[in-house]
């Protein structure tokens, strides 16, 4: 079963250039989200989807952009990188809401220089 | 808003010792509450979970039981060993949001 499957794993960027990030998963969950990681401050809520064709933001949405236009991928776009982008960031996907347990992919540490 | 704070780390503990990171939340209605964790350089994975009050969840030797009265998720575990050094984050899914929301995260060390 490959889950949630985030592409790259690694990834270094100039200050203002652009990139998407890919996530996709194969369960068929509604729900995907993305997240960012960084020392001390726990994960944060960038974007989330509640099924293709619905997106709504986070909690630091600035500087990101979504769309979901199937089931299985969510990608984030970064339009201008920039150093304060530099993190760590998570996919995740639920087959539903309240009670149902996210499934996280394996990370993409990015830096942006 | 809905919210989740927990324990300051590092925490470090000695093999065999027992462990608790304690949790508690900030939300309207009847939330889930789950624990996580993150092994070094991989995603999080669920690690337990409860749905409703007073439910426990259980998993490899951890333990947190919901409690509405203190909005508390504690997590306990009677021994600990060094494969569980890690970081722990304790979590909620709202009724009223389609998303999780996620406290900042203990670092565990278990040294032998």
């Amino acid at each position: 079963n490959a889950g949630v499957t985030q592409t790259p794993k690694f990834q270094v960027l100039k200050t203002g250039q652009s990139m998407t990030l890919q996530c996709a998963q194969d369960m068929n969950h509604e729900y995907m989200s993305w997240y960012r990681q960084d020392p001390g401050m726990g994960l944060r809520l960038i974007h989330y989807s509640v099924g293709a064709g619905i997106t709504d933001q986070g909690e630091v949405p600035n500087g990101y952009n979504v769309s979901r236009s199937t089931t299985e991928d969510f990608p984030l776009r970064l339009l201008s990188a920039a150093p304060s982008q530099t993190s760590v960031y998570f996919c995740a996907s639920s087959l539903g809401p309240t009670n149902t347990e996210a499934f996280f992919g394996q990370g993409t540490r990015l830096t942006v220089v | 808003g809905d919210s989740v704070t927990q324990m300051e780390g590092p925490v470090t503990l000695s093999e065999e010792a027992c462990l608790t990171i304690n949790c508690t939340y900030t939300a309207t209605g009847y939330p889930s509450l789950f624990w996580y964790v993150q092994y070094p350089g991989e995603g999080l994975q669920l690690l337990l979970k409860a749905t409703k009050a007073d439910d426990k969840g259980s998993n490899k030797g951890f333990e947190a039981t919901y409690r509405k009265e203190t909005t508390s998720f504690h997590l306990e575990k009677g021994s600990v060993q060094v494969s569980d050094s890690a970081v722990y984050f304790c979590a909620l899914r709202s009724t009223s949001y389609d998303k999780v929301i996620f406290g900042p995260g203990t670092s565990l060390s278990v040294i032998p």
